[in-house]
């Protein structure tokens, strides 16, 4: 497709079980970002991958999430052992190289988890 | 270190009234700073940018804002709200402290409320 895509749109899971999220970036964008959205809170950083490479992991909330980048498109973000406090929207985004300068990111829909 | 604060949360305007969003940042460099809008169940987008250049810019759907640099301020306007403006917006500036890899900081977001 021509936008970002993220699946699975929406996941319920118990706590202490393991999810992962999937993005596919815009053909041709080399730069992947995860935000996370809770209520309130506005967006978070998570990670930022160039290529299949991540330069920035520093918003990994704890070594529960983890993420991966493969043939520098499809994009998976882990969560192990997930807590209620993981429940939010993850939020993908993919640019050009300098995305982040020109403001020039482009968002999915979000795939909006809810810990139980 | 880098950050943005919107003032307000949510603001309620009446159809056809002036709309303002604040929006304040700190940055020890140079800014670039953007407003995304975010509709209901959909990912954000580019609503307009400041990088370098004219501090007065233009985006999409009558919106405006104005980089003033003595008041760190980049406040969103629209003359005349119209229904279809009810949306979150966000504020947000680059992330320069990263190598200017292209994360973005944002703000916790406004709703805003148009009534008939």
């Amino acid at each position: 497709g021509a936008g970002v895509s993220q699946s699975p749109s929406n996941k319920v899971t118990e706590k202490g079980k393991d999810v992962e999220l999937r993005c596919d970036p815009i053909s041709g964008h080399t730069a992947l970002y995860w935000y996370r959205q809770s209520l309130g809170q506005g967006l978070e950083f998570l990670i930022y991958f160039q290529g299949n490479s991540a330069p920035d992991k520093s918003g990994l909330p704890s070594d529960r999430f983890s993420a991966e980048r493969t043939g520098g498109s499809v994009s998976t973000l882990t969560i192990q052992r997930t807590q209620q406090e993981d429940s939010a929207v993850y939020l993908c985004a993919s640019s050009f190289p300098w995305g982040g300068l020109t403001g020039e990111l482009f968002f999915g829909e979000g795939s909006r988890l809810t810990v139980l | 270190a880098q950050s943005v604060t919107q003032l307000g949360s949510h603001v309620s305007v009446s159809e056809g009234a002036l709309v303002l969003l604040r929006c304040n940042y700190s940055s020890s460099v140079p800014p670039y700073l953007f407003w995304y809008v975010q509709y209901p169940n959909q990912g954000l987008q580019l609503l307009l940018k400041y990088t370098t250049g004219a501090t007065l810019v233009k985006g999409i759907n009558g919106f405006e804002a104005e980089f003033k640099k003595s008041e760190t301020s980049f406040h969103l306007t629209k003359p005349s709200a119209h229904m279809s403006d009810a949306a979150e917006y966000f504020c947000a500036v680059s992330d320069s402290s990263r190598g200017s890899q292209g994360n973005l900081i944002f703000g916790k977001g406004t709703k805003l409320s148009v009534k008939p």
